[in-house]
């Protein structure tokens, strides 16, 4: 199975500030990524899908990019309904499989 | 909106069977490849099973091949897992989740249930 990283595991920030997640997977995946948002309590979200892909709807403050074994989420304005877990989760390879996760709080 | 409701979960014990549900609705469901995912309680995000829109193909996490079984009625637009011989380590939340196309390679999964709770315990 394709071993997915996160990095940070999780991080406090401002309101407004950028925040950028790393994900890496164990071997190349092309752009086969999608990035999650799970809020407390709540199912996972969809945020982005083949690594750079805005699904409709979410705000634009959102963004994805990489290809192959490197990937990076960012916020470029973090708000405070932002507060959540994201995980990445690669989808070339069977069995998909998700990144531990990235708890972001406010400072 | 697309619907996806969970239920069947509940309190089990070591050994023991339950079978899960999801109804799905607002989307034509024999379209999409289907799948469920869980996560145990504090944990991470773990795939279990996936089955294409029609139906006749599979696949599953080493976890639970063999104890598992994906299945889905597409006259009644529900998809179904029935789990056996589970294990204190199944305890999680299960989410049902629905994939953009008929197949499960390289697709995503585009939207979720609010998911069921499974607990084994004695």
């Amino acid at each position: 199975d394709i071993q997915m990283t996160q990095s940070p595991s999780s991080l406090s920030a401002s309101v407004g500030d950028r925040v950028t997640i790393t994900c890496q997977a164990s071997q190349h995946i092309n752009n086969y990524l999608t990035w999650f948002q799970q809020k407390p309590g709540k199912a996972p979200q969809l945020l982005i899908y083949d690594a750079s892909n805005l699904k409709t709807g979410v705000p634009s403050r959102f963004s994805g990019s990489g290809s192959g074994t490197d990937f990076t989420f960012t916020i470029s304005s973090l708000q405070p309904e932002d507060i959540a877990t994201y995980y990445c989760q690669q989808y070339n390879n069977l069995p998909p499989t998700f990144g531990p996760g990235t708890k972001v709080d406010i400072k | 909106e697309v619907q996806l409701l969970e239920s069947g979960g509940g309190l089990v014990q070591p050994g023991g069977s339950l079978r899960l549900s999801c109804a799905a609705s607002e989307f034509t469901f024999s379209n999409h490849a289907m799948s469920w995912v869980r996560q145990a309680p504090g944990k991470g995000l773990e795939w279990v099973s996936a089955t294409t829109g029609s139906g006749g193909s599979t696949y599953y996490a080493d976890s639970v091949k063999g104890r598992f079984t994906i299945s889905r009625d597409n006259s009644k637009n529900t998809l179904y897992l029935q789990m056996n011989s589970l294990r204190a380590e199944d305890t999680a939340v299960y989410y049902c989740a629905k994939y953009d196309s008929s197949s499960y390679y390289y697709s995503t999964l585009e939207n979720w249930g609010q998911g069921t709770l499974v607990t084994v315990s004695s």
